[in-house]
Order: C-alpha cells, then sequence, then structure tokens
C-alpha cells in the first residue's frame, strides 16, 4: 500500500499570508495526486487534480506542484474563507488520503 | 444540478448490518464511477471502496480494512449506489459520504459528493 504523510499536521496564518502545505508518498505516484479542502460539518471540495490542474471554479490563488513523491499545495494569499482542513489522495494505486493539515487562524 | 444523496444511516451492535444507499442525479449515473468516502469522528478522511460503470467492467476495489465485509453495488435504473456493511465494527463508526468523479483508473479524482450519513456502531 502506498503511505501519504503531510506535513504540517496544523498551522497558523493570518489572512493574506502565503501557505504551503506539502504531501509526500511513500513511493512514486507521478502526478496521480488530488488536493481536498474541508470544512467543519461539510463534506469536502475538490481544489487540485493531477497534481497541478485547478478544478473548474476554485480561486487561482490555489496551485499545486510536484510529481513523483513530493507534492505542494500553495494558498498565495490566504483568505478568511479558507481557514479549513487540506487533504491529499493519491490516485496511483487504490485510492488513499493523507492525513490532514489543519489551517487555522493566528 | 448535480446531486448526491445519501441515507440508510443509524446506530447498530457490533457483529451487526447495514445497508447505506446513495441516490443519484443531475448526471447520467450508468457512466459514473462511484465511490465511499467515511471519516470517523474527529479523523481523517478514509477511501473505502469503489465501483465503475457497467461498460468499463463494473469492477469493485475495497480498502484493506473493509474488504471481505463491506459490498458495493449499484442500481443503474433507480440511479442508486449501495453499500452493504457486515460484520460491523465500533472503528466502522463514521460519517459515510457517496461520491463520484473522473473515470480513469489513475486520474481518478472526486469532485462531487453527497453531504453524508452517520452510521454508530455500539452496543
Amino acid at each position: 500500500d502506498i503511505q501519504m504523510t503531510q506535513s504540517p499536521s496544523s498551522l497558523s496564518a493570518s489572512v493574506g499570508d502565503r501557505v504551503t502545505i506539502t504531501c509526500r508518498a511513500s513511493q512514486s505516484i507521478s502526478s496521480y495526486l488530488n488536493w481536498y479542502q474541508q470544512k467543519p460539518g461539510k463534506a469536502p471540495k475538490l481544489l487540485i487534480y493531477a497534481a497541478s490542474s485547478l478544478q473548474s471554479g476554485v480561486p487561482s490563488r490555489f496551485s499545486g506542484s510536484g510529481s513523483g513523491t513530493d507534492f505542494t499545495l500553495t494558498i498565495s494569499s490566504l483568505q478568511p474563507e479558507d481557514f479549513a482542513t487540506y487533504y491529499c489522495q493519491q490516485s496511483y494505486s487504490t485510492p488513499g488520503f493523507g492525513p490532514g493539515t489543519k489551517v487555522d487562524i493566528k | 444540478e448535480v446531486q448526491l444523496v445519501e441515507s440508510g444511516g443509524g446506530l447498530v451492535k457490533p457483529g451487526g448490518s447495514l445497508r447505506l444507499s446513495c441516490a443519484a442525479s443531475g448526471f447520467t449515473f450508468s457512466n459514473a464511477w462511484m465511490s465511499w468516502v467515511r471519516q470517523a469522528p474527529g479523523k481523517g478522511l478514509e477511501w473505502v471502496g469503489r465501483i465503475k460503470s457497467k461498460t468499463d467492467g463494473g469492477t469493485t476495489d475495497y480498502a484493506a480494512p473493509v474488504k471481505g465485509r463491506f459490498t458495493i453495488s449499484r442500481d443503474d435504473s433507480k440511479n442508486t449506489l449501495y453499500l452493504q456493511m457486515n460484520s460491523l465494527k465500533t472503528e466502522d463508526t463514521a460519517v459515510y459520504y457517496c461520491t463520484t468523479g473522473n473515470n480513469d483508473y489513475y486520474y481518478y479524482y472526486m469532485d462531487v459528493w453527497g453531504k453524508g450519513t452517520t452510521v454508530t456502531v455500539s452496543s
């Protein structure tokens, strides 16, 4: 099984900050990596697919990069509605999620 | 409007069974690959399993913790996805989400989610 890790597990940031979240796979997964945002009590929302493709309707301040084993999700200027938990998900084998990164208000 | 609505959650004793349903609308259900994803209280997301469209073989995949206990099926005539859960354990307690997304094994992402249904396994 492919193991996914994320760092940090949580972070505190201010509105306007640039935020970077890292996701690492236990083996190469090419670019088969997706990112989701989840707010408390809500279903997850797809942000980025295929490592760097922005899902329709998602603000351009979100971007993804990476391939192989190391990936990043970047929020260029954090907005109040971005405080949430972010998950990566690999699709190289049977799908699996990372443990999540919680972004809260500093 | 594309919509997924789960139902069937509830309280069940360890060792018991439960069947969840997911009613789909707003898209061609018969062409869709469908998945179940769950989230235990205060925990992260866990993919449970997937069923492909019949035109893509209708095959199923499952996560290791549920393999042999859970079965995913579909009724394309009713636009409904099912999750039959047997031999339930306390660790199966979670919100269960129905999802759909891209019909590709490698570029598989989930862009439509239901609101979830809660399953509690407790004596």
